[in-house]
């Protein structure tokens, strides 16, 4: 059973529109979200997070919300850019402390295609 | 070389082969990770080791058997793998739990 869903497969958008990826997850443990961009013959990249202490955190053209009562995330890219065409993977786990017990346990989605277009 | 490296990139071998991927991090980190991404399915966490002790095995078949000989350097070593362990299979590391930083992988196709 999946506890980590991202429903689209893929997107396409404009360059210079909005992207929103979305990811929903089950596990009402999660307290800690990343999002993870891979490039094709690369390993995923890390782009920003979220603890559920927040609801919004924004990184320049990156902006990840979270709505811990649907169990829900989305990442918002803005104006998306060519570049920015890669696999975006959620990911969730229980808050990072360090030293403690399975905290370091990432359950991933399986990614969502974003193409860019010119 | 920076952040974390694997080798080789990609590998063919067979069923009876004995074959072994290489990661090695240059960020100082002292937790690295072993995850497995097949086709159409999310990233699974394979093994993870925490200061050269191996602190989970995720139910992974004795064929993969890890080795952490200091906190830069993790191997998987491969022995009697099936087609169906082709994959591409990814390193990482953390500094303690915290975020996870991805080598490029090695895609590995079994024969």
């Amino acid at each position: 059973d999946q506890q980590v869903k991202q429903n689209s497969p893929s997107l396409s958008v404009q360059e210079g529109r909005i992207s929103i990826l979305n990811c929903d997850y089950t596990n009402s443990m999660f307290d800690y979200f990343l999002w993870y961009k891979k490039y094709p013959a690369e390993g995923p990249t890390f782009l920003i997070s979220i603890s559920s202490i927040k609801d919004k955190n924004e990184d320049g053209r990156f902006t990840v919300f979270l709505n811990k009562s649907a169990k829900h995330l989305s990442l918002h890219i803005v104006p998306s850019q060519p570049g920015d065409s890669a696999v975006y993977f959620c990911a969730a786990s229980e808050f990072p402390l360090v030293g403690g017990g399975s905290n370091y346990k990432l359950t991933f989605g399986k990614g969502t295609l974003l193409t860019v277009n010119p | 070389e920076t952040g974390v490296t694997q080798t080789p990139r990609h590998l063919v071998m067979g069923m009876t082969n004995k074959k072994s991927l290489k990661c090695e991090q240059h960020l100082g980190h002292n937790a690295m990770y072993w995850y497995k991404q097949s086709a159409k399915k999310p990233l699974e966490l394979m093994f993870v080791y925490s200061l050269e002790e191996r602190v989970e095995n995720n139910s992974v078949p004795s064929r993969f058997s890890p080795e952490c000989p200091n906190s830069s350097h993790l191997f998987l070593h491969l022995h009697t793998l099936q087609p169906e362990d082709s994959a591409l299979y990814l390193c990482a590391s953390s500094q303690d739990w915290g975020v996870q930083f991805f080598g490029p992988g090695t895609r590995l196709t079994v024969l």
